[in-house]
């Protein structure tokens, strides 16, 4: 079965810029997207088909996808965003498959 | 704007069927992809499975024996259920609305409803 992995936490200083890392065999031919989700409530989809944010998501967040990695990058990181993030991708075998959640702490 | 409701029983027993239902509200539940999604307390996100509008399915490879999802359209709603739960079936469940243009990801989710199975 298809597996996405991701750090369990990573730390970034207020107004820094935050990379949290999801990895597969072949990432990079799949599209991957990235959820926000804070204590207690649903997650809320930040990035989509690689690259895409949905409107209303703030331009400090972005992401990319090549080889076995894809990356959401957030830059000027703010104490807002503090939550746990996962990583999803569709696998023709799998389907619909997530990472393990990465906790930034900001 | 789409939005989502879980409901159903809070508690049920082992071996016995968890049962929830999803109504969407503010748009249709046709040409959209619908899925239901698990969040055991304190650890990730799980797919369970998903239904289209016309009542194709695809599941988790690994709950597939045990899970089934349907659609009614006149309703706007979907259901899940899910035989012969155990302990490990304890979650916070969501229904999800799923875009599948190209790869496929969850646009809009319900607020969640937890699920306990204990006796």
């Amino acid at each position: 079965s298809y597996e996405l992995t991701q750090p369990p936490s990573v730390s970034v200083s207020p107004g820094q810029t935050a990379s949290i890392t999801c990895s597969g065999d072949k990432l990079g031919d799949k599209y991957t997207c990235w959820y926000q989700q804070k204590p207690g409530q649903s997650p809320v989809l930040v990035i989509y088909q690689d690259t895409k944010r949905p409107s209303g998501i703030p331009e400090r967040f972005s992401g990319s996808n090549s080889g076995n990695t894809a990356t959401l990058t957030i830059s000027g990181t703010q104490a807002i965003d503090e939550a746990d993030y996962y990583c999803q991708a569709w696998d023709s075998s799998t389907f619909v498959v997530f990472g393990g959640g990465t906790k930034l702490t900001v | 704007q789409v939005q989502l409701q879980e409901s159903g029983p809070g508690l049920v027993k082992p071996s016995e069927t968890l049962s929830l239902t999803c109504t969407v509200s503010g748009g249709s539940i046709s040409t959209y992809f619908w899925s239901w999604i698990r969040q055991p307390p304190g650890k990730g996100l799980e797919w369970i499975g998903y239904v289209y509008y016309t009542g194709t399915t695809k599941f988790n490879p690994a709950l597939k024996s045990r899970v089934s999802i349907s659609v009614d359209t006149s309703e706007n709603q979907l259901s899940l259920k899910l035989t012969s739960v155990t302990a490990a079936d304890t979650a916070v469940y969501f229904c999800a609305r799923g875009i599948a243009v190209v790869g496929h990801h969850f646009d809009s989710w319900g607020q969640g409803t937890l699920v306990t199975v204990s006796s």
